[in-house]
């Protein structure tokens, strides 16, 4: 079965700084996909990155990062140069390739910004 | 482009009253799934479907029914409202896993309080 971890409730980070949001899953499923999510507080899902299992490279978007380390099935989201518009939940989430077609969420990490 | 569109946004039910929640993509996505979403918590998947015809019970099923007669459409069937269905409702569509299938997305939400 699969599972998506996130240990951090809650993180406060200072304006500017980089923050790392860690996100752990596991599967026995060969090929996946992984995808992280904002929600803000006016409640709706925005996309922000994803990472195929069998990509090479770490994906990148805008300001958004995802340090994928497949041997540690950890998906972890970096946010560079944090802005406070980047206060929200963040949610990880995992889907398999074949014959597992269930989209699972973790429980998500509320990311506060510090002026 | 419409996107994923949910209805009703809002929604206050009686307990023991039925309804349906409605769920339209317009981008020829196979996949559609259903989520809810407590307060304060993850997102939890109720059903999903791969194609016309085909659906399957995610994590909490239970008081729910789904049906997929068309790609469009997916609605949700609360029956015998309970308390305990007090939730915001997210429906999303996808391509498969895979080459296209790296974008899921969201509707806006349905916001359901059962009394």
């Amino acid at each position: 079965a699969q599972k998506i971890t996130q240990t951090q409730p809650g993180m406060f980070v200072q304006e500017k700084e980089a923050v790392t949001l860690d996100c752990t899953y596991d599967t026995s499923d060969p090929s996946y996909g992984l995808f992280w999510y904002k929600q803000p507080s006016s409640g709706e899902m925005i996309f922000l990155i994803y990472q195929g299992s069998y990509d090479q490279q770490n994906a990148t978007e805008g300001r958004y990062s995802l340090n994928f380390q497949k041997a540690r099935k950890s998906a972890n989201l970096v946010i560079s140069a944090s802005q406070l518009g980047d206060s929200a939940m963040y949610f990880c989430a995992m889907r398999s390739a074949f014959g597992n077609e269930k989209l699972t969420f973790g429980t998500g990490t509320r990311l506060t910004i510090i002026p | 482009n419409a996107g994923v569109t949910q209805t009703p946004k809002f929604r206050i039910l009686k307990i023991g009253q039925s309804m349906t929640l409605q769920c339209t993509q317009d981008m020829n996505h196979n996949y559609m799934y259903w989520y809810r979403q407590d307060p304060g918590m993850g997102l939890k998947l109720i059903y999903y479907s791969v194609g016309a015809g085909i659906t399957d019970k995610g994590e909490v099923p239970n008081g729910y029914n789904v049906s997929r007669s068309t790609t469009e459409d997916f609605p949700l069937r609360l029956e015998l409202a309970a308390p305990s269905q007090t939730s915001v409702y997210f429906c999303a569509s996808s391509y498969p896993e895979g080459g296209s299938g790296n974008t899921i997305y969201f509707g806006e939400g349905s916001w359901l309080t059962v009394v």
